[in-house]
């Protein structure tokens, strides 16, 4: 199976500045699709097909990649991006899911 | 507008078995597949399967045969779970989630999320 590795898996911002997390996969993918996460909740479509930013979604927020690397950007973070955000892939079965990279504010 | 509404939280014994459903709404049943996802407490996310309401046709992780069973009843819109010999590392909330509509392997909508604990 495809196995995703986020990095970081904890990453520490404070308000206004640029991050980026990233997510490589064991063997080339077609496309990427992020989800955020906050607790008690549901994961919510974040990015879908690599760069495409689902309904509702913030337009600080971008992705992009191809092959085996993925990252996900946020242009000037805000408080309430603080969540764990995960990649997903389906171009090789099983569906598999990163690890999550959680995103702190400071 | 689309909602997928789960059951609610389940308390069983070790070696029963469970079903969730997902009920949805605000869009034609039978043409979106469900999948299933699990998160164990502190965890992130493991793909179990997926149904195709349309036409009953399944796809499981291999890691979940012989544990899951998926199902669904066009007549009321409902996607189903059977969970067998459950044991202690089946405690965790489960997911099921809406294929997204490019086919592209996305889920555009999720459940709230059932609670299982063993």
């Amino acid at each position: 199976q495809i196995v995703l590795s986020q990095s970081p898996a904890i990453l520490s911002a404070s308000p206004g500045e640029k991050v980026t997390m990233t997510c490589r996969a064991s063997s080339s993918v077609s496309y990427m699709h992020w989800y955020q996460q906050k607790p008690g909740s549901s994961p919510k479509p974040w990015i879908y097909a690599t760069s495409n930013l689902a309904s509702g979604v913030p337009a600080r927020f971008s992705g992009s990649g191809s092959g085996t690397s993925y990252s996900l950007t946020i242009s000037r973070v805000e408080a309430e991006d603080a969540a764990t955000y995960y990649c997903q892939q389906w171009s090789s079965n099983p569906l598999t899911f990163g690890a999550g990279t959680k995103l702190e504010l400071k | 507008q689309v909602q997928l509404q789960q059951s609610g939280p389940e308390l069983v014994k070790p070696g029963a078995l469970v079903k969730i459903s997902c009920k949805a709404s605000g869009y034609t049943f039978t043409s979106y597949d469900i999948n299933w996802v699990k998160q164990r407490p502190g965890q992130g996310l493991e793909w179990i399967g997926w149904i195709y309401p349309g036409d009953g046709s399944t796809k499981y992780n291999e890691k979940f045969k012989g544990k899951a069973t998926l199902t669904a009843d066009k007549s009321s819109s409902t996607a189903y779970m059977q969970l067998s010999s459950l044991t202690s590392e089946n405690s965790a909330v489960y997911f099921c989630a809406r294929g997204g509509p490019l086919g592209a392997g996305d889920f555009d909508y999720w459940g709230q999320g059932t609670t299982l604990t063993v």
